[in-house]
Parts: structure tokens; C-alpha cells; sequence
């Protein structure tokens, strides 16, 4: 059974710092992962998906990276802002059905 | 694009009381459609998943139901409800179907249930 472990478990820093959140999979026979951030009381907004193949993807200020092999990511989040603060999650495409296997997430607090 | 809606956005019912939450997708056809519940303090956890009209498969044993009467719409729901079934329900879509290398998926906003 694949399990989603994500690091730290909250984590909060000053304004302008460049941050590392970090996910771990059991198994490593996955398909893609993706990574979501998750505002209060709001639905899942997607940042990045890596397919399988891939090393890392980046949109903006945020990089992805996969390491298959070890049974890990990283969200790299460049020069933080306030509006970075979220709860980000982790997860990895398990099994038919297109299911996904949820980490417990990363909730971040940027201070001005 | 496509635009998962789901409502209601909040809901406060009692114990006992029946359940029904809709969530609906605008912008492709075909899609893979979940149900997550997301409880206090809790991660995600994926309750039902549909790869078509009729399909349903459910992953944690409940009281909870779905139910995919159109392509676009996915029902969540229960003849009675329990305390235990407070949280956060997401509707959630990946666009096409029949993949099985992942596509993205994408989630609506929620339905906040409390049940007294």
C-alpha cells in the first residue's frame, strides 16, 4: 500500500527566504505526482504535476523535482511571499482509476 | 479549461438526516470524477471514484453513497447521517478518461458539511 509522507509538518519563515518542502513515497512505482496548495476553507489549487519520466518542472517561482528511485520530492518555493502561506500536499498517481495517494501536507506560514 | 462547481457550499444538518451534494464540470467530456473527505486535522481521503456514467467505485465502506446519473454530474449521498461524517467534501476531475498514466486532476471548492 503506497503512503505519502510529507515534511515538515508545518514550517514558517520570514518574507523573501527560499524554502524546501519535502514528500516521500513508498512505493515507487508511480505513474506522476503532483503538488497542490490548499488555502483555508478552499478547494485544492494544482501548482505542478511531473510525470514519471520527468526530473522536475517549474512554473514561476516554484520548482518540482522527482526522484523516483529514492521515493521522493521536493517543492523548491523562491523568494517567499506572504500570499505564499497555504497548506501545500503532495501526491502520487496509485492503481487503476486514475487515483491519487495524498501526503498529509505542509502548512506554511510566510511573515512579513 | 474546465470548472468543477459543487454546492451546497455549506451545510448544517442533523444526525439522521439524509445527504445529497452535487458537484458538476464544465469545459470537457469524459472525465475521471472523485470524492474526497478531508476531517479536522486530517488528510484526504478518497471515498468514491467514476470512470463513466453508472460507474462507480467505492473505496472505504459507509454509509455514503454516489451516483453519476450524467456524463458531468457526480452525486454524494446518505439516507442517514452520523456525526462522524462532518468535514470537507471535494469534487475532483481529471479530464480525460480511460488514462492510466495520471493526468492532472483538478478540484472544486468544497462543501463544508457539519452534522449535529
Amino acid at each position: 500500500k503506497q503512503e505519502v509522507t510529507q515534511i515538515p509538518a508545518a514550517l514558517s519563515v520570514p518574507e523573501g527566504e527560499n524554502l524546501v518542502l519535502n514528500c516521500s513515497f513508498t512505493d515507487s512505482a508511480i505513474y506522476n505526482l503532483q503538488w497542490f496548495r490548499q488555502d483555508p476553507g478552499k478547494g485544492l489549487t494544482s501548482l505542478l504535476l511531473i510525470q514519471s519520466s520527468q526530473r522536475e518542472q517549474t512554473s514561476g517561482r516554484l520548482n518540482a523535482s522527482l526522484d523516483k528511485s529514492s521515493g521522493r520530492s521536493t517543492l523548491y518555493i523562491a523568494a517567499s511571499q506572504p500570499g505564499d502561506s497555504a497548506t501545500y500536499l503532495c501526491a502520487v498517481y496509485a492503481g487503476g482509476g486514475n487515483k491519487l495517494t495524498f501526503g498529509t501536507g505542509t502548512q506554511l506560514k510566510v511573515e512579513l | 479549461s474546465q470548472t468543477i462547481h459543487q454546492w451546497p457550499a455549506t451545510l448544517v444538518q442533523p444526525v439522521g438526516s439524509p445527504l445529497s451534494l452535487e458537484c458538476t464540470v464544465e469545459g470537457t467530456s469524459n472525465p475521471n470524477l472523485y470524492w474526497y473527505r478531508q476531517a479536522a486535522g486530517r488528510g484526504l481521503q478518497l471515498l468514491f471514484y467514476s470512470v463513466g456514467i453508472g460507474q462507480i467505485s467505492s473505496e472505504v465502506p459507509q454509509n455514503l453513497s454516489a451516483s453519476r446519473p450524467q456524463d458531468r454530474q457526480f452525486i454524494l449521498s446518505s439516507k442517514k447521517l452520523l456525526l462522524s461524517d462532518s468535514g470537507f467534501y471535494l469534487c475532483a476531475s481529471i479530464p480525460t478518461s480511460g488514462q492510466t498514466n495520471g493526468n492532472e486532476q483538478f478540484f472544486g471548492p468544497g462543501t463544508r458539511l457539519t452534522v449535529l
